[in-house]
């Protein structure tokens, strides 16, 4: 069974500093990788998305991931942190092929101090 | 713009009353899902739909009843069965090509028992 894991509930971060976001999967075969945003009281936007080919995936707002398989890891990056970033963030994987199952990891919810 | 609206969003329920969650989209996806969110536990699917009159059960579906009349239409009826049925609940859609696009998400619904 596929499952998603993000190590780390909370993160705080100073405004401009870098930011990295782990995340860990378990599938059996080549995975389809994404991550969300969610600010309070929202739903989910969609950030980036990896399916194939560069390993390095670039997203909205800045954001970019690395997709290594060898460490079966889709770690959400981004040079420098704006406070406008605080929010949740989630990383999804899904099933190729046939119905969409999409497994969410818990989330890690960053906090940005000035 | 193309999207998911949600309604209400805020809704309360009584005890022993059954409650329904409007979700609806104009984005032509033949999916449609439901999702509900706890604070630490990510999303977990209670319910989605391929096609039109078709719907299958998720990871929590007990305590909940979906339809599927119209495309563009999947409510969610939070039964009096559904013992806890405080939390956030999000409906998304996709395509079913097989290509794996992501989904998009409505604002959500916010439960709450009186």
């Amino acid at each position: 069974a596929q499952s998603v894991t993000q190590p780390d509930i909370h993160i705080t971060v100073s405004e401009g500093a870098s930011l990295e976001l782990r995340c860990n999967y378990s599938y059996g075969a080549t995975p389809y990788l994404f991550w969300y945003v969610q600010s309070p009281g929202q739903g989910l936007q969609l950030l980036l998305k990896y399916f194939s080919g560069d390993t390095l995936v670039q997203g909205i707002k800045g954001f970019e991931a690395e997709f290594k398989r060898s460490q079966s890891s889709f770690n959400l990056r981004k040079p420098s942190v704006h406070w406008s970033d605080a929010a949740e963030y989630f990383c999804a994987v899904v099933s190729s092929g046939g119905y969409q199952k999409v497994t969410f990891g818990t989330g890690t919810k960053l906090q940005v101090i000035p | 713009d193309g999207g998911i609206t949600q309604s209400p969003k805020y809704l309360f329920r009584k005890e022993g009353q059954n409650v329904t969650l409007s979700c609806e989209q104009n984005l032509n996806h033949d999916a449609m899902y439901w999702y509900r969110q706890d604070p630490g536990q990510g999303l977990r699917l209670i319910y989605y739909s391929q096609i039109v009159n078709d719907f299958q059960k998720g990871d929590i579906a007990e305590g909940y009843s979906v339809s599927r009349e119209k495309k563009e239409s999947f409510p969610l009826t939070v039964t009096s069965a559904q013992k806890n049925p405080t939390a956030f609940y999000l409906c998304a859609s996709s395509t079913v090509d097989g290509t794996n696009q992501p989904q998009h998400f409505g604002d959500g619904t916010r439960l709450s028992i009186l």
